[in-house]
């Protein structure tokens, strides 16, 4: 069954800090893995994304790292600010189009 | 303005009563899809479009219908809804389906009682 599990469900961390939310695939279909930043009250947004033929990809202050062999790959926020609290959903993309989302990481940013 | 338009944004209905959930984008995307969001469970893709007349079901495609007649529009439809409908959802576009600047609506909370 295609699935993708996602943790912490929740998670704190400090002004400054490291935000790492870890992702992990059992089925192989997946060829692409977008990741999401939810507000309340508003819908998610394509926050990066990456292909399995890369190991990391960054953008400011979000990096994806993607294991190939081991089937995870995780999102890491850096210099994490109090506007980054939100919800954050990683995803797999099948071959034939398909969307899985992970059930999601509610993330605060304590100032 | 790049948007994609969902109407309405709060629906409460009764078991069984046809309803449609209008999807609008103003991009020319190809691709667009239906969500819902449940707490506990995340998103779940219901269908999606890869173009005009293209339609394919998602993970949870039980008890709604689409319809692509133009490339702009990708409305849900629940011809008998039932109380386990109850959610939040979400239509987004994207230039294809590997989410290339994809974009949501604002989502419709819908409530069947």
């Amino acid at each position: 069954q295609q699935q993708v599990k996602q943790s912490p469900q929740s998670l704190i961390v400090q002004k400054g800090g490291i935000s790492i939310i870890n992702c992990a695939y059992e089925n192989t279909a997946f060829d692409y893995f977008p990741w999401y930043q939810q507000f309340p009250g508003k819908g998610p947004a394509l926050l990066i994304a990456i292909r399995p033929d890369v190991s990391e990809k960054k953008e400011g202050r979000f990096t994806i790292s993607f294991n190939k062999s081991a089937k995870q790959f995780s999102l890491h926020i850096m210099d994490s600010q109090p506007g980054d609290s939100a919800t954050y959903f990683c995803a797999g993309v099948t071959w034939d189009d398909k969307i899985i989302f992970g059930k999601g990481t509610r993330l605060h940013i304590l100032p | 303005e790049a948007q994609v338009t969902q109407n309405p944004r709060y629906l409460i209905t009764v078991t069984g009563k046809k309803l449609t959930v209008t999807c609008s984008q103003n991009m020319n995307h190809e691709y667009m899809s239906w969500y819902r969001q449940d707490p506990g469970l995340g998103l779940r893709q219901i269908y999606y479009s890869m173009n005009v007349e293209v339609t394919d079901k998602g993970d949870v495609p039980e008890g709604y219908k689409v319809s692509r007649k133009e490339k702009r529009n990708f409305p849900l439809i629940l011809e008998s809804p039932s109380p386990n409908q109850t959610s939040l959802y979400f239509c987004a576009s994207s230039l294809d389906s590997m989410n290339t600047e994809a974009f949501f609506g604002q989502g419709t909370r819908l409530t069947v009682v």
